[in-house]
């Protein structure tokens, strides 16, 4: 079973620009979740994603953030513009919420942006 | 708050012996999920175990046990036969099961585990 896979790995950009990542879940994950890890921290959530609905964004900078996720499958997470805080490596999960108590969440390999 | 402590910045262990990672845990909920993950390098976060707040048992995956000691609000995670590939990020996380098994993950700061051969 292929994993959590994400794309791109790196991306270099100067402040004020745009930029975008790319996340496909599990084949028959209904959850998804992106989250930003911060250089020797844990990581945070940013947006968490029941199918196709959003239900917990509260985390989420939503004046230069935004996600979505069509078709309750593949999610695009962006920021625009981008500022130097924004340095961070942005992991996205997915999981199956009918798998009760025991419900485990897998993530990709993250993408590492860096802010100039 | 939840919240998760991980005291231990960084620590060794040499090859083929026994290393635990602390953890502790702070929730007001009686029903709630506690992972341990490893981030190599690479940054991939990578499951390792699960122990739910009313598991009985400690949980246990191969080379890798949950030390859970529900009273004392801790999660020690016990590698035994460390190998070199362990050197890695180890974080331990807690998800609050009473309101929903989907939701996040709150992470502790992580511990370093390095390996010397």
């Amino acid at each position: 079973e292929a994993g959590v896979v994400q794309s791109p790995r790196y991306k270099i950009i100067e402040k004020k620009q745009p930029v975008a990542f790319w996340c496909n879940p599990i084949s028959g994950h209904n959850t998804l979740y992106w989250y930003r890890q911060n250089l020797g921290q844990g990581p945070e959530l940013l947006i968490r994603y029941e199918n196709e609905e959003a239900v917990d964004d509260s985390q989420l900078p939503k004046d230069r953030f935004s996600a979505e996720r069509l078709k309750g499958v593949d999610s695009t997470l962006k920021i625009q513009p981008a500022e130097l805080g924004d340095s961070a490596v942005y992991l996205c999960a997915s999981s199956n919420r009918d798998r009760g108590f025991k419900n485990i969440q897998y993530f990709g390999a993250g993408t590492r942006l860096s802010v100039l | 708050a939840q919240k998760i402590t991980q005291t231990q910045p960084g620590m060794f262990v040499q090859e083929k012996e026994a290393v635990t990672l602390d953890c502790t845990y702070d929730t007001s909920d009686p029903s709630y999920g506690l992972f341990w993950y490893k981030q190599p390098s690479s940054g991939e976060m990578i499951f390792l175990i699960y122990q739910g707040s009313y598991d009985q048992q400690n949980a246990t995956e191969g080379r890798y046990s949950l030390n859970f000691q529900k009273a004392r609000k801790s999660a020690n995670l016990v590698i035994s036969a460390s190998q070199l590939g362990d050197s890695a990020m180890y974080f331990c996380a807690m998800r609050e099961t009473y309101s929903s098994n989907t939701g996040k993950l709150i992470f502790g700061q992580g511990t370093t585990l390095q390996v010397k051969p």
